[in-house]
């Protein structure tokens, strides 16, 4: 299996500062199709994961510009420009080139 | 606007059997995969296993964790994706998420399964 590996596991940030998670794999992510399927989702306390980014860069409707993903092979990254108070919860990466699809460990972004 | 909701969750015993249902509306279902991802108690994300839309043949894939135990099905008249758990362990308790595809765009709310004697 793919494993996913987050650093750091636990994110306090001041709001208005930025904040970056990263997600490595311990294989490459490119698909034989070419594309590479990393996705990045955000729980919310008490809420169900919602999708921020897919295929590695792209933003989902709805999410705010601040949130950016990049990363290529191995080694992937999301990027929060400003942390806003809204943006607390656990943030994961997940693959889903290779079955058995798998999630990183989780980010838990705090407030400081 | 699209709703995935789950249903069936509760108490179970070990060994006994559970089946959940997520009922969709606001898309074409039988256009779409469909998947399952389970949440232990304050801990991470993890895939179940998925059906593809007949088109790809509605065959299906697990985890090992599940494999052999839980099956997915589908009925794409009603719109409405399955999973059957059998011989559940105390370890299969967690929220159970239904999911759109195999690329997380859309969740359900979930439902809790609690498996323990």
């Amino acid at each position: 299996d793919v494993v996913m590996t987050q650093s750091p596991l636990s994110l306090p940030v001041t709001l208005g500062q930025p904040a970056s998670i990263s997600c490595r794999s311990s294989q490459s992510l490119v698909h034989s199709d070419g594309s590479t399927y990393l996705h990045w989702f955000q729980q919310r306390p008490g809420q169900s994961p919602r999708r921020l980014i897919y295929k590695v860069s792209n933003r989902d409707s709805g999410v705010p510009d601040r949130f950016s993903g990049s990363g290529s092979g191995t080694d992937f990254t999301l990027k929060i420009s400003s942390v806003e108070a809204e943006d607390v919860g656990v943030y994961y990466c997940m693959q889903g080139t290779q079955w058995l699809y798998t999630f990183g460990q989780g980010t838990k972004l705090e407030i400081k | 606007e699209m709703q995935l909701v789950e249903s069936g969750g509760g108490l179970v015993q070990p060994g006994r059997s559970l089946r959940l249902s997520c009922t969709t509306s606001g898309f074409t279902f039988g256009d779409n995969a469909m998947s399952w991802v389970r949440q232990a108690p304050g801990k991470g994300l993890e895939w179940v296993g998925f059906i593809r839309s007949k088109t790809y043949g509605g065959t299906t894939d697990y985890a090992a964790s599940v494999k052999g135990r839980f099956t997915i099905s589908r009925d794409d008249s009603k719109s409405i994706a399955y999973l059957q758990m059998n011989s559940l362990k105390t370890e299969d308790t967690a929220t159970y998420y239904c999911i759109r595809g195999t690329w997380g765009g859309y969740w359900g709310r979930g439902t809790l399964v609690t498996v323990s004697s």
